[in-house]
Protein backbone atom coordinates (compact mmCIF):
# COMPACT_ATOMS: atom_id res chain seq x y z
CA UNK A 1 0.00 0.00 0.00
CA UNK A 2 0.87 3.61 -0.86
CA UNK A 3 1.71 5.62 2.55
CA UNK A 4 2.08 8.78 2.72
CA UNK A 5 3.09 10.54 5.81
CA UNK A 6 2.39 14.44 6.60
CA UNK A 7 4.73 15.16 9.55
CA UNK A 8 1.82 16.51 12.03
CA UNK A 9 -1.46 16.41 12.49
CA UNK A 10 -2.48 19.25 14.39
CA UNK A 11 0.02 22.57 14.37
CA UNK A 12 -0.78 25.88 15.95
CA UNK A 13 1.74 28.75 14.83
CA UNK A 14 1.92 32.36 15.44
CA UNK A 15 1.31 35.64 12.77
CA UNK A 16 4.50 36.13 11.34
CA UNK A 17 6.45 32.39 11.70
CA UNK A 18 7.50 30.60 8.92
CA UNK A 19 6.41 27.73 9.09
CA UNK A 20 7.53 24.22 7.04
CA UNK A 21 5.16 20.98 6.65
CA UNK A 22 7.04 18.11 5.49
CA UNK A 23 5.58 15.44 3.44
CA UNK A 24 6.95 11.69 2.82
CA UNK A 25 6.14 8.86 0.75
CA UNK A 26 7.60 5.34 0.50
CA UNK A 27 6.51 4.41 -3.33
CA UNK A 28 9.69 6.24 -5.13
CA UNK A 29 6.87 8.19 -6.57
CA UNK A 30 7.43 11.01 -9.06
CA UNK A 31 4.79 12.92 -8.92
CA UNK A 32 3.69 15.31 -5.19
CA UNK A 33 1.20 17.79 -4.63
CA UNK A 34 0.37 20.07 -1.70
CA UNK A 35 -3.60 21.08 -1.83
CA UNK A 36 -5.50 23.30 1.05
CA UNK A 37 -8.96 22.42 1.78
CA UNK A 38 -11.49 24.63 3.26
CA UNK A 39 -14.79 24.29 3.83
CA UNK A 40 -17.12 25.14 1.10
CA UNK A 41 -14.06 25.51 -1.32
CA UNK A 42 -12.71 21.69 -1.86
CA UNK A 43 -9.60 20.92 -2.44
CA UNK A 44 -7.11 23.92 -4.07
CA UNK A 45 -4.14 23.53 -5.31
CA UNK A 46 -0.94 25.29 -3.80
CA UNK A 47 2.31 23.65 -5.68
CA UNK A 48 2.90 20.61 -7.62
CA UNK A 49 6.64 18.68 -8.28
CA UNK A 50 7.52 15.73 -11.44
CA UNK A 51 10.62 15.57 -10.19
CA UNK A 52 13.72 16.47 -7.30
CA UNK A 53 14.27 19.79 -7.41
CA UNK A 54 11.66 20.61 -9.58
CA UNK A 55 8.13 22.85 -8.72
CA UNK A 56 5.33 24.60 -10.14
CA UNK A 57 2.89 27.03 -9.13
CA UNK A 58 -0.91 25.66 -8.76
CA UNK A 59 -4.23 27.34 -8.31
CA UNK A 60 -3.12 29.62 -4.96
CA UNK A 61 0.27 29.83 -4.77
CA UNK A 62 0.67 33.19 -3.06
CA UNK A 63 2.40 33.11 0.45
CA UNK A 64 3.69 29.60 -0.39
CA UNK A 65 7.08 27.97 -1.51
CA UNK A 66 8.11 24.63 -1.66
CA UNK A 67 11.48 22.96 -1.26
CA UNK A 68 11.71 19.27 -3.10
CA UNK A 69 15.08 17.84 -2.30
CA UNK A 70 14.79 14.28 -2.45
CA UNK A 71 12.30 12.20 -4.25
CA UNK A 72 10.50 11.32 -1.52
CA UNK A 73 9.82 14.45 0.55
CA UNK A 74 7.93 17.44 -0.64
CA UNK A 75 7.90 20.45 1.82
CA UNK A 76 5.06 23.24 2.11
CA UNK A 77 6.80 26.58 3.39
CA UNK A 78 4.68 29.62 4.82
CA UNK A 79 6.99 32.16 4.29
CA UNK A 80 5.31 34.65 7.39
CA UNK A 81 2.11 32.99 8.00
CA UNK A 82 -1.03 35.28 8.49
CA UNK A 83 -4.49 34.01 9.97
CA UNK A 84 -5.95 33.26 7.04
CA UNK A 85 -3.50 30.46 5.61
CA UNK A 86 -5.47 28.69 8.76
CA UNK A 87 -6.44 25.36 6.77
CA UNK A 88 -6.08 21.78 6.41
CA UNK A 89 -3.27 21.15 4.29
CA UNK A 90 -3.01 17.54 2.34
CA UNK A 91 -0.15 16.19 0.65
CA UNK A 92 -0.36 13.31 -2.25
CA UNK A 93 1.79 11.67 -4.42
CA UNK A 94 1.23 9.57 -7.73
CA UNK A 95 2.96 7.69 -9.64
CA UNK A 96 4.45 9.84 -13.04
CA UNK A 97 2.56 7.86 -15.83
CA UNK A 98 -0.40 9.62 -16.98
CA UNK A 99 -3.40 8.69 -15.32
CA UNK A 100 -2.24 7.52 -12.07
CA UNK A 101 -4.83 8.42 -9.31
CA UNK A 102 -2.56 10.69 -6.70
CA UNK A 103 -2.47 9.20 -2.92
CA UNK A 104 -3.12 11.66 0.00
CA UNK A 105 -1.66 11.77 3.68
CA UNK A 106 -3.88 12.54 6.13
CA UNK A 107 -3.56 15.98 6.69
CA UNK A 108 -2.17 18.41 8.85
CA UNK A 109 -4.47 21.25 10.27
CA UNK A 110 -2.81 24.49 10.86
CA UNK A 111 -3.89 27.37 13.04
CA UNK A 112 -2.61 30.26 12.93
CA UNK A 113 -3.16 32.68 15.38
CA UNK B 1 -9.86 27.11 -13.72
CA UNK B 2 -11.59 24.47 -14.61
CA UNK B 3 -14.26 23.00 -11.95
CA UNK B 4 -16.55 19.93 -11.42
CA UNK B 5 -19.73 20.15 -9.95
CA UNK B 6 -21.12 17.32 -7.16
CA UNK B 7 -24.57 16.56 -6.87
CA UNK B 8 -26.57 16.82 -4.15
CA UNK B 9 -24.19 19.04 -1.90
CA UNK B 10 -25.19 17.09 1.11
CA UNK B 11 -27.18 14.29 1.63
CA UNK B 12 -29.24 12.36 4.84
CA UNK B 13 -30.52 8.87 4.08
CA UNK B 14 -31.93 5.81 6.45
CA UNK B 15 -29.11 2.85 7.03
CA UNK B 16 -29.79 0.23 4.32
CA UNK B 17 -30.98 2.37 1.67
CA UNK B 18 -29.36 3.02 -1.97
CA UNK B 19 -27.12 6.43 -2.57
CA UNK B 20 -26.56 7.98 -5.75
CA UNK B 21 -24.08 11.42 -6.82
CA UNK B 22 -23.02 12.62 -9.64
CA UNK B 23 -20.29 14.95 -11.02
CA UNK B 24 -20.52 17.05 -13.79
CA UNK B 25 -18.51 19.71 -16.00
CA UNK B 26 -18.59 21.32 -19.20
CA UNK B 27 -14.83 19.86 -20.24
CA UNK B 28 -14.07 16.41 -21.45
CA UNK B 29 -11.80 14.53 -18.78
CA UNK B 30 -9.84 11.30 -20.15
CA UNK B 31 -10.06 9.96 -16.22
CA UNK B 32 -12.35 9.96 -13.66
CA UNK B 33 -11.64 9.10 -9.71
CA UNK B 34 -13.37 8.64 -6.88
CA UNK B 35 -12.40 9.44 -3.21
CA UNK B 36 -13.76 9.00 0.22
CA UNK B 37 -12.84 10.99 3.27
CA UNK B 38 -13.23 10.32 6.93
CA UNK B 39 -13.93 13.14 9.43
CA UNK B 40 -9.89 14.30 10.85
CA UNK B 41 -8.77 12.08 7.72
CA UNK B 42 -6.90 12.26 4.44
CA UNK B 43 -9.17 11.26 1.39
CA UNK B 44 -8.94 7.56 0.33
CA UNK B 45 -9.45 6.31 -3.07
CA UNK B 46 -12.21 4.05 -3.76
CA UNK B 47 -12.82 3.69 -7.94
CA UNK B 48 -10.93 4.83 -10.57
CA UNK B 49 -12.26 5.13 -13.85
CA UNK B 50 -10.18 4.99 -17.66
CA UNK B 51 -12.47 4.79 -19.95
CA UNK B 52 -15.95 5.87 -21.35
CA UNK B 53 -18.84 3.88 -20.33
CA UNK B 54 -16.60 2.10 -18.38
CA UNK B 55 -18.66 0.49 -14.62
CA UNK B 56 -16.16 -0.22 -12.20
CA UNK B 57 -17.06 -1.75 -8.68
CA UNK B 58 -15.91 -1.93 -5.49
CA UNK B 59 -17.78 -4.19 -3.10
CA UNK B 60 -21.05 -2.03 -2.28
CA UNK B 61 -20.61 0.72 -4.65
CA UNK B 62 -20.33 1.39 -8.12
CA UNK B 63 -18.89 4.44 -10.73
CA UNK B 64 -19.37 4.39 -14.45
CA UNK B 65 -17.50 6.81 -16.48
CA UNK B 66 -20.20 9.03 -18.56
CA UNK B 67 -20.52 8.30 -22.06
CA UNK B 68 -20.31 11.84 -22.89
CA UNK B 69 -16.76 12.22 -20.83
CA UNK B 70 -17.98 15.03 -18.88
CA UNK B 71 -19.63 13.58 -16.00
CA UNK B 72 -19.29 10.29 -13.63
CA UNK B 73 -21.36 8.77 -10.90
CA UNK B 74 -21.07 6.87 -7.84
CA UNK B 75 -23.73 4.35 -6.21
CA UNK B 76 -23.70 3.04 -2.72
CA UNK B 77 -25.54 0.17 -2.15
CA UNK B 78 -27.52 -0.99 1.39
CA UNK B 79 -25.97 2.12 3.27
CA UNK B 80 -24.24 1.42 6.88
CA UNK B 81 -22.86 3.90 8.97
CA UNK B 82 -19.38 3.94 8.06
CA UNK B 83 -20.33 4.91 4.42
CA UNK B 84 -20.84 8.58 6.63
CA UNK B 85 -17.94 11.05 5.04
CA UNK B 86 -16.86 13.45 2.17
CA UNK B 87 -17.02 11.91 -1.43
CA UNK B 88 -14.45 13.22 -3.76
CA UNK B 89 -14.92 13.12 -7.69
CA UNK B 90 -11.77 14.10 -9.49
CA UNK B 91 -10.87 14.41 -12.60
CA UNK B 92 -7.88 14.44 -15.12
CA UNK B 93 -8.53 16.80 -18.36
CA UNK B 94 -7.13 16.01 -21.57
CA UNK B 95 -3.61 18.52 -21.70
CA UNK B 96 -3.50 19.35 -18.55
CA UNK B 97 -0.30 17.27 -17.50
CA UNK B 98 -0.75 14.88 -14.59
CA UNK B 99 -2.71 16.99 -11.97
CA UNK B 100 -6.76 16.25 -11.26
CA UNK B 101 -9.43 18.82 -10.92
CA UNK B 102 -11.38 17.81 -7.69
CA UNK B 103 -15.40 18.37 -6.69
CA UNK B 104 -16.64 19.80 -3.85
CA UNK B 105 -17.70 16.72 -3.06
CA UNK B 106 -20.77 15.06 -1.27
CA UNK B 107 -21.28 15.14 2.33
CA UNK B 108 -23.09 11.99 3.56
CA UNK B 109 -25.27 11.58 6.57
CA UNK B 110 -26.47 8.27 7.82
CA UNK B 111 -29.12 7.68 9.69
CA UNK B 112 -29.66 4.74 12.08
Amino acid sequence: DVKVTQSSRYLVKRTGEKVFLECVQDMDHENMFWYRQDPGLGLRLIYFSYDVKMKEKGDIPEGYSVSREKKERFSLILESASTNQTSMYLCASSNGQFNQPQHFGDGTRLSIL
Amino acid sequence: GQQLNQSPQSMFIQEGEDVSMNCTSSSIFNTWLWYKQDPGEGPVLLIALYKAGELTSNGRLTAQFGITRKDSFLNISASIPSDVGIYFCAGQLWGYGQNFVFGPGTRLSVLP
